[in-house]
């Protein structure tokens, strides 16, 4: 089956910096990824919908100029989470989506931010 | 607006007895269902869809317009079907998933 990475699994930053997260496709191409946040013990929140060579598209309420999302190719997606806060800790989720509008699903980041 | 229920957090069952995990959905069209599982320590990763009709890991799942659910039954379970559960709902012709807030299953010996 198809086959997506995350990179890295977690990441420790202090409060006021910037961290990227990766999300690639590895044997398959996905014009089309989504980033997910994962609460403890909760449901998965799609943020943000990426698009290959254009503007993602961001869910209410999250914050474009906070998740920056750039999917410059089409095995490639990134996030970045700028001015990171402790509210911003959590479980970060990518997918891709391949034949059939089918997703599958990266490991997720956890990012910690003290 | 769409939505997807799935009413237990938390459903535990002994080894051998039937499951069932409830999912209703509110969507006004056609949409696509999906049941996801995720076990301790890995990915999210599909389970079966009702467009398929099919079994997977002796689950099965019907859709029922009428009462807008898709539950996920499984007549005898087994000790290695305790994960977490979720219910999606895609709109036709859509690429993004509507997750419903998860059941996590634990099957007891």
């Amino acid at each position: 089956g198809a086959v997506v990475s995350q990179h890295p699994s977690r990441v420790i930053c202090k409060s006021g910096t910037s961290v990227k997260i990766e999300c690639r496709s590895l044997d398959f191409q996905a014009t089309t990824m989504f980033w997910y946040r994962q609460f403890p013990k909760q449901s998965l929140m799609l943020m943000a919908t990426s698009n290959e060579g254009s503007k993602a598209t961001y869910e209410q309420g999250v914050e474009k100029d906070k998740f920056l999302i750039n999917h410059a190719s089409l095995t490639l997606s990134t996030l970045t989470v700028t001015s990171a806060h402790p509210e911003d800790s959590s479980f970060y989720i990518c997918s891709g989506v391949g034949e059939a509008y089918e997703q599958y699903f990266g490991p997720g980041t956890r990012l910690t931010v003290t | 607006a769409q939505r997807v229920t799935q009413p237990e957090k938390l459903l535990s069952v002994f080894k051998g007895a039937p499951v069932e995990l409830k999912c209703n959905y509110s969507y006004s069209g056609s949409p696509e269902l999906f049941w996801y599982v995720q076990y301790s320590r890995q990915r999210l990763q599909l389970l079966l869809r009702h467009i398929s009709r099919e079994s997977i890991k002796g689950f099965t799942a019907d859709l029922n317009k009428g009462e807008t659910s898709f539950h996920l039954k499984k007549p005898f379970a087994q000790e290695e079907d305790s994960a977490m559960y979720y219910c999606a709902l895609r709109f036709k012709g859509a690429q993004k998933l509507v997750f419903g807030q998860g059941t996590r299953l634990t099957i007891n010996p």
